[in-house]
């Protein structure tokens, strides 16, 4: 089973910045938690990915909460190209065996 | 483009035949993990191949088997097909057998009639 809960869909107004929730209370200490997306037919992107400071790259930006219990995915400036499905994963820990476990993700439809 | 190629892209089968997928994955990873999606579903963990060497399973019964080559390539063969084997199959690499990151290919859609 996912360690994660996320909203099933949200959507968002094309150049506003969507922000896609993930729960994931049963995070231990060194779990990672990271994003990945997958736009229709195609196979799952890589997006962005922490353990407990916010990160930043070209795509996204991810902010974690102090108690690590859940994330925030943050697309700033939304296109129609960014619609997809979202998925948080959380990996790592001791029984790391690089298995990622999706859940069913949050839909994101970007409208203009 | 993440340089990880699938073949074919798609295929139709019949109930009980046997299938071949095959993946390229991206030059200097060296592990290869096989996902299966079904339709509306996340993908799920088939199995990894570190090194030629399976190292990790996911709950699927051993008509679904693999291979990884010298070159870091990988087949997924798939035996006595049955009608919920349908399915998206991903193939992804990643540059060590733990990091997170990995590298997804468009996929293989595999139709059992």
């Amino acid at each position: 089973d996912a360690k994660t809960t996320q909203p099933p869909s949200m959507d968002c107004a094309e150049g506003r910045a969507a922000n896609l929730p993930c729960n994931h209370s049963t995070i231990s200490g060194n779990e990672y938690v990271y994003w990945y997306r997958q736009i229709h037919s195609q196979g799952p992107q890589y997006i962005i990915h922490g353990l407990k400071n916010n990160e930043t790259n070209e795509m996204a930006s991810l902010i974690i909460t102090e108690d690590r219990k859940s994330s925030t995915l943050i697309l700033p400036h939304a296109t129609l190209r960014d619609t997809a499905v979202y998925y948080c994963i959380v990996i790592g820990g001791s029984s790391n065996t690089g298995k990622l476990i999706f859940g069913q993700g949050t839909t994101l439809q970007v409208k203009p | 483009e993440t340089g990880v190629t699938q073949s074919p892209t798609h295929l139709i089968k019949t109930r009980g035949q046997q299938v071949t997928l095959r993946c390229s994955s991206q030059s200097g990873h060296n592990t290869v993990s096989w996902y299966q999606q079904a339709l509306g579903q996340g993908p799920q963990f088939i199995f990894q191949y570190y090194r030629e060497e399976e190292n990790g399973r996911g709950n699927f019964p051993p008509r679904f088997s693999g291979l990884q080559f010298p070159n870091y390539s990988s087949e997924l063969n798939v035996n006595a097909l049955e009608l919920d084997d349908s399915a998206l199959y991903l193939c992804a690499s990643r540059p060590t057998k733990t990091t997170g990151e990995l590298f997804f290919g468009e996929g293989s859609r595999l139709t059992v009639l």
